[in-house]
């Protein structure tokens, strides 16, 4: 089993949908989470940190579900300018070292 | 603006060229990786630095060999490489080692 799992998509979706993402999480003792987006041929940006309460940013929002190990993306009000590979990253601690794993992407492509 | 600046964008080598990749971050961070991403696969972690001293080498074949000379610097000397390492190469860096990653632009690595 991956450590990081993400339906690779594609979602399509026409502009002004609601699209969710889920990433499931292998490793229980993982601590910090985050959702990236990348563009084509483009490097990863970070999007936003999840945290245990779940967090918005404007359109975004981010949720944890520890008991359940899986973090979500909601988009709301979707733009053509969304349309990107949105990664899931989970962080944890690998000896005495943390360490960061990414999961394949999802692709969202936002149509007019 | 990323913080991050990586030189250069586009390379196409032979399997018997000599080349580094150059990779500085202006961030005041302590870690700096690097990272590849083939087609429809996850980023792979490479090297981790953390200090200037390597934490992680995830069993990277000796024809990548890493250098950071101080915690803004980051190389990645590349020597015989096979037409399989072509790939998109990233350096990322952070505060400390497994906190959020702010990536470079890239490189569009062929080798022919």
């Amino acid at each position: 089993r991956k450590e990081v799992e993400q339906d690779p998509g594609p979602f399509n979706v026409p502009e002004g949908a609601t699209v969710a993402f889920n990433c499931t999480y292998s490793n229980s003792a993982s601590q910090s989470f985050f959702w990236y987006r990348q563009d084509c041929r483009k490097e990863p940006k970070l999007l936003m940190s999840v945290y245990s309460s779940g967090n918005e940013d404007g359109r975004f929002t981010a949720q944890l579900n520890r008991a359940s190990q899986y973090i979500s993306l909601l988009i709301r009000d979707s733009k053509l300018s969304d349309s990107a590979t949105y990664l899931c990253v989970v962080s944890r601690t690998s000896g005495s070292a943390r360490q960061l794993t990414f999961g394949s992407g999802t692709q969202l492509t936002v149509l007019p | 603006e990323t913080g991050v600046t990586q030189t250069p964008r586009h390379l196409v080598m032979g399997m018997t060229n000599k080349k580094s990749l150059k990779c500085e971050q202006h961030l005041g961070h302590n870690a700096m990786y690097w990272y590849k991403q083939s087609a429809k696969k996850p980023l792979e972690l490479m090297f981790v630095y953390s200090l200037e001293e390597r934490v992680e080498n995830n069993s990277v074949p000796s024809r990548f060999s890493p250098e950071c000379p101080n915690s803004s610097h980051l190389f990645l000397h590349l020597h015989t490489l096979q037409p399989e390492d072509s790939a998109l190469y990233l350096c990322a860096s952070s505060r400390t080692p497994g906190e959020k990653l702010f990536f470079g632009s890239g490189t569009q690595l062929s080798v022919l």
